[in-house]
């Protein structure tokens, strides 16, 4: 079956360093998607990124959709950034995401 | 705009009784996703509706889970009667549609604990 893979499963920061999370996927795909779980179980969206490169505040994440793997990145880590991150994947229209099995990601001060 | 609603958040229930969840979605989407996520593990699909009809529910089981979306805008989904492997997350999304690039916002997920 289809699979979704991402590591490090578990990463422990001090506040300020920098972080990159991978995601790598078994099939071409066509919908990408990083979520963070906080730590009251809310899946957030961070980024849609089926290829290129997108950036937002200290987050951003690049696909290279040809190599079949994702990567996000985290600068100057904060506590708040404490949780799991998740790649999701979609491979063809009418289907739901896939999910990896997440990065948990712990920031102590 | 108004997120993903769901409840309760949270539930206690003894093994063999019967629990039901529900589930309302952004506005104007057509298309609900209820997933299930065990502790330490990613969500996986239950059961996918565009409006009222059922799309996937292959990774629902059937003798015990059914669920629900009349009228193609609200969602519930029933347990019965649970077992205790049942304890897990379950989470509502929602998107546009069913199309590949389509964005699925999640709401805050109901935590089910079977004694």
């Amino acid at each position: 079956g289809i699979q979704v893979e991402q590591s490090p499963p578990d990463l422990i920061l001090q506040e300020g360093a920098n972080s990159t999370l991978r995601c790598n996927f078994s099939d071409s795909v066509n919908n990408l998607q990083w979520f963070h779980q906080n730590p009251w179980g809310q899946l957030i969206n961070l980024f849609y990124i089926p290829s290129g490169t997108k950036q937002n505040g200290r987050l951003s994440a690049t696909t290279v959709a040809t190599e079949r793997y994702s990567l996000l990145y985290i600068s100057s880590s904060q506590t708040t950034d404490s949780g799991v991150y998740f790649c999701a994947v979609k491979f063809q229209a009418g289907t739901a995401l896939i999910f990896g099995k997440g990065t948990t990601l712990s920031v102590s001060s | 705009e108004a997120g993903v609603a769901q409840s309760p958040r949270y539930k206690i229930i003894e093994k063999r009784q019967s629990v039901a969840f529900w589930c309302n979605p952004i506005s104007g989407h057509a298309t609900l996703y209820w997933y299930q996520q065990i502790l330490g593990q990613g969500p996986k699909l239950l059961i996918q509706f565009q409006n009222n009809g059922v799309v996937d529910d292959s990774q629902l089981p059937k003798d015990r889970f059914s669920a629900e979306r009349l009228k193609g805008v609200d969602s519930t989904l029933k347990i019965q009667p649970a077992k205790l492997e049942d304890s897990a997350v379950y989470l509502c999304a929602s998107s546009l549609g069913s199309g590949v690039l389509e964005t699925q916002y999640f709401g805050p997920g109901t935590r089910l604990l079977v004694l």
